[in-house]
């Protein structure tokens, strides 16, 4: 069982269109992050959310932090070609310091 | 500058070898991390240093020997390495938890591994 529940696993989608991927627990988080990465690279760092019910956006990516900040969300908008990849949410627990739980992982395709 | 940087890119090792991978971080963050990821599987931690003191160990084999020399310098000694530790290795960096409110990782590029 992971400690982050990410959903979907696989998306392909039209470029153009709408998206949302969830990252849920049932343990709370001290902070949360949400990256982008491309095969054989790294992953790169889009956001850190901290606060519960914290909105962030990026452009045409708008990420957010539950109130009780068991969860989050990464949404974005009209869709391109460029955003795709693999999206993965990271969160370091409250009560284990340096120690980051990841999901499992939202693969991205977007057609054009 | 938010730059984590890790050599070599790619490494081809038999399992008869020793090989080191290095990492470099130069954000002050007193705390780094090796991590190992398979393809589309996200990534799997295997150290945690603080302050240049190993603090987590994911229960990895000694094959893999991990070390940080200094606050800016990570290093994973690889020996008697096995087929399936081939994967990309992942070197983060963050600011350690104990010293602030809330931590975020840097990742470096990788070191795509393959084990004959």
């Amino acid at each position: 069982t992971q400690l982050l529940e990410q959903s979907p696993q696989f998306l392909s989608i039209q470029e153009g269109e709408n998206l949302t991927v969830y990252c849920n627990s049932s343990s709370v988080f001290s902070s949360l992050q949400w990256y982008r990465q491309e095969p054989g690279e790294g992953p790169v760092l889009l956001v850190t959310v901290v606060t519960g019910g914290e909105v962030k956006k990026l452009k045409r990516l708008t990420f957010q932090f539950g109130d009780a900040r068991k969860d989050s969300s990464l949404h974005i908008t009209a869709a391109q070609p460029g955003d795709t990849g693999l999206y993965l949410c990271a969160g370091e627990c409250l009560d284990n310091f340096n120690k980051f739980y990841f999901g499992s992982g939202t693969k991205l395709n977007v057609k054009p | 500058d938010t730059e984590v940087t890790q050599t070599p890119k790619h490494l081809v090792m038999g399992m008869t070898n020793k090989k080191s991978l290095k990492c470099e971080q130069h954000m002050g963050h007193r705390a780094m991390y090796w991590y190992k990821q398979k393809a589309k599987k996200p990534p799997e931690l295997m150290f945690v240093y603080s302050y240049e003191k190993l603090s987590i160990n994911e229960s990895v084999p000694s094959r893999f020997s991990p070390e940080c020399p200094n606050s800016s310098l990570l290093n994973l000694h690889l020996h008697a390495l096995q087929p399936e530790d081939s994967a990309l290795y992942l070197c983060a960096s963050s600011q350690d938890r104990t010293s602030g409110y809330y931590n975020e990782q840097f990742f470096g590029p990788g070191t795509r591994l393959t084990v004959l």
